[in-house]
């Protein structure tokens, strides 16, 4: 069957630096999304990841292993307003989105 | 521009009612999606449409119907509800299906079923 695994919640501290990790099996694979989705709201697109390495966009980046079947999404200089769950989610052969549950992360002052 | 709108916000209906989620999007994207969320578990596409007048199923297509009569629009319908249909709705929208578009969500749609 297809996974995908990230933690379930992760803390961090205002200004800190976190690493949220996802790692997936999946049938065929056509590029790896990270979301932010914030509580009651919907997702919003924050990453695509198609080619080994590291892709940078101001305060968030995103890492893709594909021989490892691996993705992070690190987020740096933290702040209140990135509380919020983030999806990570794969293309499959089939061009369908397979998402994991998804991580909460928890910003403390 | 509005993006996407769903409707209603929240709802909660008896079961073995019959109910119709609308979806509505202004971007003139060709590929819609339908998804349930649940708490613990990933989003889960429910049903999909490639382009207006076609319709495929997705991972969780029992008890769902859907229709595209043209672009904008792409309604779900429970002919039956069951309390396990219960969750979040989501629409969404992209370019094409299966680009490397994102894709673009609705607010979402709250509903239980008693």
């Amino acid at each position: 069957g297809q996974n995908i695994d990230q933690p379930t919640e992760m803390t961090a501290t205002e200004g800190a630096i976190v690493q949220i990790n996802c790692t997936y099996q999946t049938s065929g694979f056509n590029g790896l999304f990270w979301y932010q989705q914030h509580a009651g709201e919907a997702p919003t697109f924050l990453s695509y990841n198609v080619l080994d390495g590291l892709e940078e966009k101001g305060r968030f980046s995103s890492f893709l292993s594909r021989s490892k079947g691996y993705s992070y999404l690190l987020l740096k200089e933290l702040q209140m307003k990135d509380s919020a769950s983030y999806l990570c989610a794969v293309m499959d052969s089939n061009y369908q989105l397979i998402w994991g549950a998804g991580t909460k992360l928890i910003i403390k002052p | 521009t509005a993006g996407i709108t769903q409707a209603p916000t929240s709802q909660i209906l008896a079961a073995g009612r019959s109910m119709t989620l609308r979806c509505t999007q202004d971007m003139r994207h060709n590929a819609m999606y339908w998804y349930r969320q649940d708490l613990g578990l990933g989003l889960r596409l429910i049903h999909y449409s490639n382009t207006a007048g076609t319709t495929g199923k997705g991972e969780v297509p029992d008890g769902y119907s859907v229709s595209r009569a043209n672009t904008d629009d792409f309604p779900l319908t429970l002919a039956s509800a069951v309390p396990s249909q219960t969750s979040v709705y989501f629409c969404a929208s992209s370019p094409v299906r299966g680009g490397t578009d994102t894709q673009y969500f609705g607010p979402g749609t709250r509903l239980t079923v008693l």
